[in-house]
This record gives C-alpha cells, sequence and structure tokens, in this order.
C-alpha cells in the first residue's frame, strides 16, 4: 500500500514535501515515481529515485526546484517541491516500480493521490 | 505533453469488446515495457496491465495486453459498466530518461 500526504494550498513561491509511507512491500528493494495529474490534464511523470536511493532523474518541468529521496529504514519516499505556481496544482501520486533500478516502464502499484494547490 | 497518443474515447455496449491502442517511438514502446492503468474518479489508480501482456493479481483475464513494435494495445472483453473509466498506457523513454504516458482514454460502456 502507498499513502500520500503533505498536500494542501500552497501560495505562490512556497514549497512543500510531499510523503509517501509504504506498506507490505519490501520498499528497499524497490524504484519508485512521482506522477502528477492537473486538474482536466492527463498523466505527467515528475521523478524517479533507485532502490538505494543513489541515481535520481527529474522531468524538466521540476528539475532544478525538486528533489526526490527516500528514507528506506522508514519505508518513506519523499518530494521536495520548491518555487511552486499554479501550474504545479494537481494531484499528486507515488508509484512503485517493478524493479530496484533501470526502469523499463514497469509501474506496478499507484497510491491515492494528494491534492496540491498554489494559489493565493 | 504527453509523448504516447491514445484514442480519446471508446465506447461499446455490455458484455462487447473494446481496444485501446498506444502509439509511441522506438525510444519508449519500442524498447521498454509498458503498463496501463485505470482512472475512476474517487478511486485510486489501478494497474490492470504491466509488463505489456501481465495481469496483477485481481484483474479479470477479460482484460489482456500485447505490443507490437512501437505501439501497445489493451483489450478488455465482455464489457461490464464498472470497467467504465479512463485508461491511461506509461512506459519509459530511454532518450528522454524520463516516464512517459499516453493522453488518455475515456471508455464508456453503453
Amino acid at each position: 500500500q502507498l499513502v500520500e500526504s503533505g498536500g494542501g494550498v500552497v501560495q505562490p513561491g512556497g514549497s512543500l514535501r510531499l510523503s509517501c509511507v509504504t506498506s507490505g512491500m519490501t520498499f528497499r528493494v524497490f524504484g519508485m515515481h512521482w506522477v502528477r495529474q492537473a486538474p482536466g490534464k492527463g498523466l505527467e511523470w515528475l521523478s524517479y529515485i533507485r532502490d538505494n536511493g543513489r541515481e535520481v532523474q527529474y522531468a524538466d518541468s521540476v528539475k532544478g526546484r525538486s528533489t526526490i529521496s527516500r528514507d528506506n529504514s522508514k519505508k518513506t519516499l519523499y518530494l521536495d517541491i520548491n518555487s511552486l505556481t499554479p501550474e504545479d496544482t494537481a494531484v499528486y501520486f507515488c508509484v512503485k516500480d517493478l524493479y530496484g533500478w533501470n526502469p523499463d516502464g514497469n509501474f506496478d502499484h499507484w497510491g491515492q493521490g494528494t491534492q496540491v494547490t498554489v494559489s493565493s | 505533453q504527453s509523448v504516447l497518443t491514445q484514442p480519446p474515447s471508446v465506447s461499446a455496449a455490455p458484455g462487447q469488446k473494446v481496444t485501446i491502442v498506444c502509439s509511441g517511438s522506438s525510444s519508449n514502446i519500442g524498447n521498454n515495457d509498458v503498463s496501463w492503468f485505470q482512472f475512476i474518479p474517487g478511486t485510486a489508480p489501478r494497474v490492470v496491465m504491466y509488463g505489456n501482456s501481465k495481469r496483477p493479481s485481481g484483474i479479470p483475464d477479460r482484460f489482456s495486453g500485447s505490443k507490437s513494435g512501437a505501439s501497445a494495445t489493451l483489450d478488455i472483453t465482455g464489457l461490464q459498466t464498472g470497467d467504465e473509466a479512463e485508461y491511461y498506457c506509461g512506459t519509459w523513454d530511454r532518450s528522454l530518461r524520463a516516464g512517459v504516458f499516453g493522453t488518455g482514454t475515456t471508455l464508456t460502456v453503453l
């Protein structure tokens, strides 16, 4: 199970930390992703972190203003985003990869998502 | 902007079959596995297919997937009203070094 939290209403220019607590899986052996869906829009992949945290990837839309991380001892995934704009308003999902490294398209489990609204 | 292309909508009567096609390129579908996801408002997204043609536990065998070249297909037979949802395909793009998703397809069971 994947349970996201940390969403809410944030002012433009602000920052937030999203968390994804996992259970029922050996978290430390799987790569993880963050994906978002803006209102009325499709899915947008944001970031990936491999099992041991030593490799990360970012979409251009968040590169330079976001950091993905994980605490394998707490079985928790994080996404820190700053310099938020209204265009970042979306539901943010954490997604488990089938493998620990070398992602190849096997997104095999999703959380329920957490809503982030950027507004003054 | 989605990298993978899907039809905006498909529809069929209960009991019938629908096919949703996801089109990409050699840098994504052509060289990686494809997953399919079901989005129903108010519920957590559900993976209905991974590894091109593997069904997660709990997904009925009415759902099947395949891949050929740079396209992937999700077939749903014996349609039920509970299958009404938005369906997305997804994979990894080796050139972009990023996950990519389809434009989404709304399934309506008439």
